[in-house]
Order: structure tokens, then C-alpha cells, then sequence
């Protein structure tokens, strides 16, 4: 049974770089049909599509975070990385990493990470 | 981007009664609709992907309907642990989009 844990640091400085690592178990990231996401929720408030990764390496991000994000693969680690620069208080949020089932009638994210919060102060 | 709205965005209900969740896409999205439920201080659930396909192991009690730009998760008789925040999602277009969530409370 896949299982993913997020690590980094909770509570991280205005203007400064996030860096979180999403650890997959029982399972590899290169496996086929699948690709690797991130997610977002900020506390009482709806979720937030961040980007995506195959194993190939290829990315998507979301428009609204484009500029300042980046998601990668390590498949000898089987993990994917997240980096958002330039943070404020608004990018503090509980930060989920999912596995994405990807076919050609739907996309949907299973199983997720417990999720880590990350806090943004000075 | 795609909006999804859902209503209602909170319900009171007991121990049995038939719930309906609806969620609307701002554009036709065919059945690339997914519903998650989540409890608090956890990470979402898949419960129904592509509009109607019951996840392996979520209750037969739940259920999905809908095309284009209306749909409806459907819970047929409430059990105690159904009590959190559902939402949905779609994946048409990038960047995929959540609705706000309904949370199902105790009446």
C-alpha cells in the first residue's frame, strides 16, 4: 500500500524559501499511470491545486503561484520536492503531497500525505 | 480556471437522513468530477472519482451523479462517521479546482 510523509519546516520567515520533501513508500515514483502533486490548504478555507510532477520529470504549475514554484522528482530517493520562494502570511497553509491516478476519463488524487503545516513569520 | 461551487456550504442532519451535495462547475467539465470527504485535522478521502465510480472500499451508502456542469454527491442514510467536509474537484483543465466544501454537522 503507497504511503506518502511530508517533511520540512514548520514555521519559516517572510521572503525566505519554502523547501518541502514528500517521501513515498510502498511504492516507486516512476511507476506508470501515476504523477505527484502538491497541495495546499490555509486553516478554515478550501484546497489549492500547487502543481505536479511525472516521473519523467515534466512540471505544471498552478498560474496563480507559477513564478515562484518548482517541483521536482528524485527517483533514486523516490521522492518530489517542493520550493516556493517569496513567502508572506498568506502562503501559510497545511501542505499536502498526493499521488495522482491519471487516466483518460479522470485525474484524482489517492492517497495524500498527512499533511505538514508551515507556517510563514518573523 | 475552472470555478466550483458548492451548495449548500454547511447542513445539520441526523442519524439516517438522505444528504444531497451539489457542486457546480463554471463551464461544462463532462465527468471529470471527484469527491473527497475530509475530517478535521486530516487529509482528504477519496470517496468517487469521474462523476459516478465509488472508490474500492467507501460504503455503497455513498454516490455520485452528474455531467457538464451540475453534479451531486448523495449520502442514502447518514452514519455517524459521514459527519465531515465533502468537496469536490475537477480535472478538465489545469490548474485543477476544489469547491469550498459542505460540511455535514450533527442536527
Amino acid at each position: 500500500q503507497v504511503q506518502l510523509q511530508e517533511s520540512g519546516p514548520g514555521l519559516v520567515k517572510p521572503s525566505q524559501t519554502l523547501s518541502l520533501t514528500c517521501t513515498v513508500s510502498g511504492g516507486s515514483v516512476s511507476s506508470g499511470g501515476y504523477y505527484w502533486s502538491w497541495i495546499r490548504q490555509p486553516a478554515g478555507k478550501g484546497l489549492e491545486w500547487i502543481g505536479r510532477v511525472y516521473p519523467s520529470g515534466s512540471t505544471n504549475y498552478n498560474p496563480s503561484l507559477n513564478s515562484r514554484v518548482t517541483i521536482s522528482v528524485d527517483t533514486s530517493k523516490n521522492q518530489f520536492s517542493l520550493k516556493l520562494s517569496f513567502l508572506t502570511a498568506a502562503d501559510t497553509a497545511v501542505y499536502y503531497c498526493a499521488r495522482v491516478t491519471e487516466t483518460t476519463f479522470s485525474d484524482w488524487f489517492d492517497p495524500w500525505g498527512q499533511g505538514t503545516l508551515v507556517t510563514v513569520s518573523s | 480556471d475552472i470555478q466550483m461551487t458548492q451548495s449548500p456550504s454547511s447542513l445539520s442532519a441526523s442519524v439516517g437522513d438522505r444528504v444531497t451535495i451539489t457542486c457546480r462547475a463554471s463551464q461544462s467539465i463532462s465527468t471529470y468530477l471527484i469527491w473527497y470527504q475530509q475530517k478535521p485535522g486530516k487529509a482528504p478521502k477519496l470517496l468517487i472519482y469521474a462523476a459516478s465510480n465509488l472508490q474500492s472500499g467507501v460504503p455503497s451508502r455513498f454516490s455520485g451523479s452528474g455531467s457538464g456542469t451540475d453534479f451531486t454527491l448523495t449520502i442514502s442514510s447518514l452514519q455517524p462517521e459521514d459527519f465531515a467536509t465533502y468537496c469536490c474537484q475537477q480535472s478538465y483543465s489545469l490548474p485543477w479546482t476544489f469547491g469550498q466544501g459542505t460540511k455535514v454537522d450533527i442536527k
